[in-house]
């Protein structure tokens, strides 16, 4: 059973402070999504990893995949209170087109003044 | 961007009555569609995977009969939340990949309260 693990599940840190967040997989997969959601809201979509060694780079966010270690990382540059939300990683297995996502257990950020 | 739409965006229905969930791809056509619930502070489960023209195929226990799912067009999937219980109160979100995409998009979600 695919088992995709989140830490940390909440994170408080100040606004101008830099932080990861890690996203651990139980099999192997080279594709993973990153995704963000407010509260009542659906998911956002904001990285889509497909190989070993992805890096993606969106404003103060990025994101990295190292298939071998089954790792993925979300890390948070000079964080802004506009960036507090739930953000989840998720990996499909078995990969291909139109598969199904298994979803990490989600790490809720808040970004303090 | 690929859109997906939902309808209701929420609704409110009595214990033992039935309600049903539309999912739609605006501007692409899906082969596939999936259904996802989630609790409130809780992560996204899969419920099901609905196929276009044939059985959807549901995840461990997932009560097909309970959850009914139709995807009767390649634009359209339907989820019916039968003699629903206050226990199925939940977030449902489909979401769909544009047919030979790896990547998804999701719909806005429907808050189901059942009281």
């Amino acid at each position: 059973e695919l088992k995709v693990e989140q830490n940390p599940l909440f994170l408080s840190m100040q606004e101008g402070k830099n932080y990861t967040i890690y996203c651990n997989y139980s099999t192997t997969s080279d594709r993973l999504y990153w995704y963000r959601q407010d509260p009542g809201k659906s998911l956002e979509s904001l990285f889509v990893l497909l190989s070993n060694g992805a890096v993606k780079q969106e404003g103060r966010l990025m994101a990295s995949l190292d298939t071998k270690a089954r790792l993925s990382t979300l890390h948070i540059t000079a964080a802004v209170h506009d960036l507090s939300a739930t953000y989840f990683c998720a990996v499909d297995i078995p990969p291909g087109t139109a598969s199904k996502l298994t979803f990490g257990t989600g790490t809720r950020l808040q970004v303090t003044l | 961007g690929a859109v997906v739409s939902q309808h209701p965006s929420w609704v409110i229905c009595k214990s033992g009555t039935s309600v049903k969930i539309e999912c739609r791809s605006l501007d692409f056509q899906a082969t596939t569609m999936f259904w996802y619930r989630q609790f409130p502070k809780q992560s996204l489960m899969l419920m099901a995977t609905s196929n276009e023209g044939s059985k959807a195929t549901y995840e461990q226990g997932v009560e097909k009969d309970k959850f009914l799912i139709n995807h009767a067009s390649l634009t359209l999937s339907t989820l019916t939340v039968t003699s629903a219980h206050p226990e199925d109160s939940s977030f449902y979100i489909c979401s769909a990949p544009p047919t030979g995409w790896a990547e998804q998009y999701f719909g806005p979600g429907t808050r189901l309260t059942v009281t």
